[in-house]
């Protein structure tokens, strides 16, 4: 059974306090790995898919990266409006393909 | 381009009562899968279709299904309702099944009253 976890639950950080989010997880061989943020409310937003260890991927002050049994956010002198609920999922390379999800990051940046 | 479009946003049913949502996809994306998201649980995946065909199933009772239509839009059915089917049902559209970039719709909140 594939397992996600991620820490911290929650998160409080001073506009411009740079910060990490850790996704751990356990599969049977890894096809991906997935970062969404979550508005309350609202669906998932998707925005990295990251494949293979050692893989970067950047959008505005987001940096997602990979290694073989962990996955980090980083967020970059934060703003507020990315205060949100952070996913990590993975989904594996053998059997179906459904994404199996960690329970979140929950981060608040204060202005 | 248009995204993934659930409807309706909010629903409140009765216990016993069934209930269907509907979810249209991206343009030209085939897969739709389908969750379930809680506070206690998380998101829970429920079942995915491809190409009319359910192709996987989660571990959710029967009373739980689904169907795809040839224009990739997709229907979920949830008899015999219960409290605890309270959430919000989320369906993700992706180009194929391998989901290398599944884009979500906005959900369906269900209260089941």
């Amino acid at each position: 059974e594939d397992q996600v976890t991620q820490s911290p639950e929650a998160l409080r950080l001073q506009e411009g306090e740079s910060s990490s989010l850790n996704c751990s997880y356990t599969v049977s061989g890894l096809r991906g790995l997935f970062w969404y943020r979550q508005d309350p409310g609202k669906g998932p937003e998707f925005l990295f898919t990251l494949y293979s260890a050692g893989e970067e991927k950047e959008k505005e002050r987001l940096k997602a990266t990979l290694t073989k049994k962990e996955s980090f956010l980083h967020i970059t002198a934060p703003k507020p409006e990315d205060s949100a609920t952070y996913l990590c999922a993975v989904q594996a390379l053998w059997g179906d393909y459904k994404l199996s999800f960690g329970a979140g990051t929950t981060v608040t940046v204060r202005a | 381009k248009a995204g993934v479009t659930q409807t309706p946003r909010y629903l409140i049913k009765t216990r016993g009562q069934q209930v269907t949502l509907s979810c249209s996809p991206i343009s030209g994306h085939r897969s739709v899968s389908w969750y379930q998201q809680t506070p206690g649980q998380g998101l829970q995946f429920l079942f995915e279709y491809f190409s009319e065909t359910q192709r996987n199933k989660g571990n959710f009772p029967g009373r739980f299904s689904g169907r795809q239509f040839s224009n990739s839009r997709s229907e979920m059915n949830v008899s015999t309702l219960e409290l605890g089917d309270s959430a919000l049902y989320l369906c993700a559209s992706s180009l194929w099944q391998t989901n290398t970039e599944a884009f979500f719709g906005q959900g369906t909140r269900l209260t089941v009253v």
